[in-house]
């Protein structure tokens, strides 16, 4: 069972410089996203696709953009890397579950082991 | 807006001790809640979570939580730690729609000897 996967696993990037983390899963979730954690912050939500083809903004969107390439897979990019980027990234997928009659949560995120990106 | 606060950042406690880790959150309505733990070098995993009904959920590991609509609290307790147990612990609160799930600032558990 991979779960969710999530590459690479380290990264160092000259700020200015662009990539593109990658995530795919494979429990056939229909939401995906990213977080990224920062000590004494949390996890504070980048992006997320609630399912395939729409993508919304989380707590933290600046600088970054992303596409939900196909049920599978979910990626994150920065354009232009800063310093601020600097953080451990996290992407999650989850199931959906009907509570209190029609009122639609989370049951469970499900999150790959992170991406430690460091920006010079 | 919800929010999460736990205000505890790192914990020690003896292996074989109970532990409580605190939670508070800030919503309106009833919330969804949830406790994530983090081993160093993972991500996050489901201990447990409350939706409705009996305010005293069981989790994996051994882990209880009870809610308390009029503490707004959502604290985490386990009556005897293992030293495997030492990782960060995170709260989180759902609300306005499922995507919109917040956490806390974490707690780290340290376990002594």
């Amino acid at each position: 069972n991979a779960g969710v996967t999530q590459t690479p696993k380290f990264q160092v990037l000259k700020t200015g410089q662009s990539m593109t983390l990658q995530c795919a899963q494979d429990m056939n979730h229909n939401s995906m996203y990213w977080y990224r954690q920062d000590p004494g912050m949390g996890l504070r939500l980048i992006y997320y696709s609630a399912s395939e083809g729409t993508t919304d903004k989380g707590e933290v969107p600046n600088g970054y953009n992303v596409s939900r390439l196909n049920k599978r897979e979910f990626s994150l990019r920065l354009e232009s890397a800063a310093p601020s980027q600097t953080s451990v990234y996290f992407c999650a997928s989850s199931v959906k579950k009907v509570v209190r009659g029609s009122r639609v949560t989370n049951e469970k995120l499900f999150f790959g082991s992170g991406t430690q990106l460091s920006v010079l | 807006a919800q929010s999460v606060t736990q205000p505890d950042i790192h914990i020690t406690v003896s292996e074989g001790a109970s532990l409580e880790l605190r939670c508070n959150y800030s919503y309106g309505a009833t919330p969804y809640l949830f406790w994530y733990v983090q081993s160093p070098g993972q991500g996050l995993q489901l201990l447990l979570k409350y939706f409705s009904g009996d305010t005293l959920v069981q989790g994996i590991k051994g882990f209880e939580a009870e809610f308390k609509r009029s503490q707004s609290s959502f604290n985490l307790r386990k009556p005897s730690v293992h030293w495997s147990d030492a990782a960060e612990y995170f709260c989180a609160v759902g609300a306005g729609g499922f995507q919109k799930l917040v956490f806390g600032t974490g707690t780290r558990l340290l376990v002594s000897p």
